[in-house]
C-alpha cells in the first residue's frame, strides 16, 4: 500500500525567507501524481502545486516550487519569499494513476515569524 | 473555476438528531466526490467516494448506516449524519473531482450535544 510521510510536524521560517518542506513516499506504481495543500486556519484546503510522476521537470507556481526525486521517492515544497500568509498546515498528498482516491501525509505545521 | 461549496458550515444539534450536509460542485459536474472527516490537528480521514447514480462506496471502519451518502445530481452530494451522537462531533470536509486533481469545499463544523 501507497503511504505518504511527512518528517516535520511543526517548521518555522522568518518572514521573506525560504523554507522547504519535505516529504517522502512509498508506491510500487510508476504513473501517479502527488500534490501539495495548504490548510490555513479557516480549514479550508487551498491546492498549491501539483506534479505528474511521468514529466521529469519541477512543477512551479510562483514563490512555490517542488523538488521533485522519483527514483529517491521525494516530494518536497520549496516556498520562496515567505509570507504572513502562508502560515498554515501543509499536507503532501500522492494520488495513484488509477485510483481517485488521494493519501495524505500527516501535515507539516508552517509558522511564519514577522 | 473549480468551486466546491459546502451547507451549513456549521451545524449544532442535539443528541439522537440527524444532520445533512450539502456538497456542490459550483462551476462543474463532478460525477465523483468524496467525504473526509477531520480531527483537530491531524490530517484528512477519507469516510466514503461518492458515485453520482451509484451507492457510496464507504471506507473500513465507517458505518454506511450511520453516514448515509446520496449523489443525485453531477453536482450535488450529501451526507446524512442519523441519530447523531456527541462522539460524531468533527470537521466534515468533501471533495470533487477534476482530472486527477481532487478540490476541497470549505467544511462543516458539526458539534453534538
Amino acid at each position: 500500500a501507497q503511504t505518504v510521510t511527512q518528517s516535520q510536524p511543526e517548521m518555522s521560517v522568518q518572514e521573506a525567507e525560504t523554507v522547504t518542506l519535505s516529504c517522502t513516499y512509498d508506491t510500487s506504481e510508476s504513473d501517479y501524481y502527488l500534490f501539495w495543500y495548504k490548510q490555513p486556519p479557516s480549514r479550508q484546503m487551498i491546492l498549491v502545486i501539483r506534479q505528474e510522476a511521468y514529466k521529469q521537470q519541477n512543477a512551479t507556481e510562483n514563490r512555490f516550487s517542488v523538488n521533485f526525486q522519483k527514483a529517491a521517492k521525494s516530494f518536497s515544497l520549496k516556498i520562496s519569499d515567505s509570507q504572513l500568509g502562508d502560515a498554515a498546515m501543509y499536507f503532501c498528498a500522492y494520488r495513484s494513476d488509477w485510483d481517485d482516491k488521494i493519501i495524505f501525509g500527516k501535515g507539516t505545521r508552517l509558522h511564519i515569524l514577522p | 473555476g473549480a468551486v466546491v461549496s459546502q451547507h451549513p458550515s456549521w451545524v449544532i444539534c442535539k443528541s439522537g438528531t440527524s444532520v445533512k450536509i450539502e456538497c456542490r460542485s459550483l462551476d462543474f459536474q463532478a460525477t465523483t466526490m468524496f467525504w473526509y472527516r477531520q480531527f483537530p490537528k491531524q490530517s484528512l480521514m477519507l469516510m466514503a467516494t461518492s458515485n453520482e447514480g451509484s451507492k457510496a462506496t464507504y471506507e473500513q471502519g465507517v458505518e454506511k448506516d450511520k453516514f448515509l451518502i446520496n449523489h443525485a445530481s453531477l453536482t450535488l452530494s450529501t451526507l446524512t449524519v442519523t441519530s447523531a451522537h456527541p462522539e460524531d462531533s468533527s470537521f466534515y470536509i468533501c471533495s470533487a473531482t477534476i482530472g486527477e486533481t481532487q478540490y476541497f469545499g470549505p467544511g462543516t463544523r458539526l458539534l453534538v450535544l
